[in-house]
C-alpha cells in the first residue's frame, strides 16, 4: 500500500496563477483533510471531507476550493495564487473520527508551494 | 488564546535522560487527544493516542487531565533518534483536529 501520496512535491506560482493539489488514499479512508503548515505555526485544516461528495470548511479556507469526486482522492485548488499561500501544504486521511483506534490521520509527504 | 497551547522549546537533553512535555487546550467539550511526532521537512506521524486518563507505550507516557485541560508527554531514556518536533492534538467538536505549533527536542550524545 502507498498510503497517502501527493502531487507534486514542489511547485513556484506567479501571483494570479492557479494550480490544483491532487491527494490519493488507498486505504479506504472515508474522511480526508488538507492542511498547510507555515514556519513556527501549528497545522491548520483549510478544508475537509467526511465522505464522497461532501466537504467542509476548516480553520483557513478562505482562497481555497476542495472537491471529493471519488472516495481516495481529495483535490485542493487555488484559484489566484497569492504569495501569503507560500506554505507546505498536507493531505491527511482517517477511517473514521472520534472512534478509538479508528481515528488515526495518516499524512502524506507534503507539498511544497511557493507564489512569487 | 490558542486552542491549543505548548512550550516551542528546544528541549537540549542528553542521551538517557528523562523529559516532558505539557500542553494546554481550551475547548472543554474535547474528547480526542494525541501526540504527533513530525521530523524535519516530513510529515507529521501519530506518536500516541490519549484516551483516558493516560497510556503508555515502551519508553513514552502520555497523562491527561480533563479538569485542568492539559496533556503531558513524557520520554524516558532519550535516544538520539527522539530528536523531532512533537505536536499536541486535540479535536475541535466538530470533527476536525487542531494543531499545537509543537515543540522541539533535541537528543545530545
Amino acid at each position: 500500500n502507498a498510503g497517502v501520496t501527493q502531487t507534486p512535491k514542489f511547485r513556484v506560482l506567479k501571483t494570479g496563477q492557479s494550480m490544483t493539489l491532487l491527494c490519493a488514499q488507498d486505504m479506504n479512508h472515508e474522511y480526508m483533510y488538507w492542511y498547510r503548515q507555515d514556519p513556527g505555526m501549528g497545522l491548520r485544516l483549510i478544508h475537509y471531507s467526511v465522505g464522497e461528495g461532501t466537504t467542509a470548511k476548516g480553520e483557513v479556507p478562505d482562497g481555497y476550493n476542495v472537491s471529493r469526486l471519488k472516495k481516495q482522492n481529495f483535490l485542493l485548488g487555488l484559484e489566484s495564487a497569492a504569495p501569503s499561500q507560500t506554505s507546505v501544504y498536507f493531505c491527511a486521511s482517517s477511517y473514521a473520527f472520534g472512534q478509538r483506534g479508528a481515528d488515526t490521520q495518516y499524512f502524506g509527504p507534503g507539498t511544497r508551494l511557493t507564489v512569487l | 488564546r490558542k486552542e491549543v497551547e505548548q512550550d516551542p522549546g528546544p528541549f537540549n537533553v542528553p542521551e538517557g535522560a528523562t523529559v516532558a512535555f505539557n500542553c494546554t487546550y481550551s475547548n472543554s467539550a474535547s474528547q480526542s487527544f494525541f501526540w504527533y511526532r513530525q521530523d524535519c521537512r516530513k510529515e507529521p506521524k501519530l506518536l500516541m493516542s490519549v484516551y483516558s486518563s493516560g497510556n503508555e507505550d515502551g519508553r513514552f507516557t502520555a497523562q491527561l487531565n480533563r479538569a485542568s485541560q492539559y496533556i503531558s508527554l513524557l520520554i524516558r531514556d532519550s535516544k538520539l533518534s527522539d530528536s523531532a518536533t512533537y505536536l499536541c492534538v486535540v479535536d475541535t467538536g466538530r470533527r476536525a483536529l487542531t494543531f499545537g505549533s509543537g515543540t522541539r527536542l533535541q537528543v545530545q550524545p
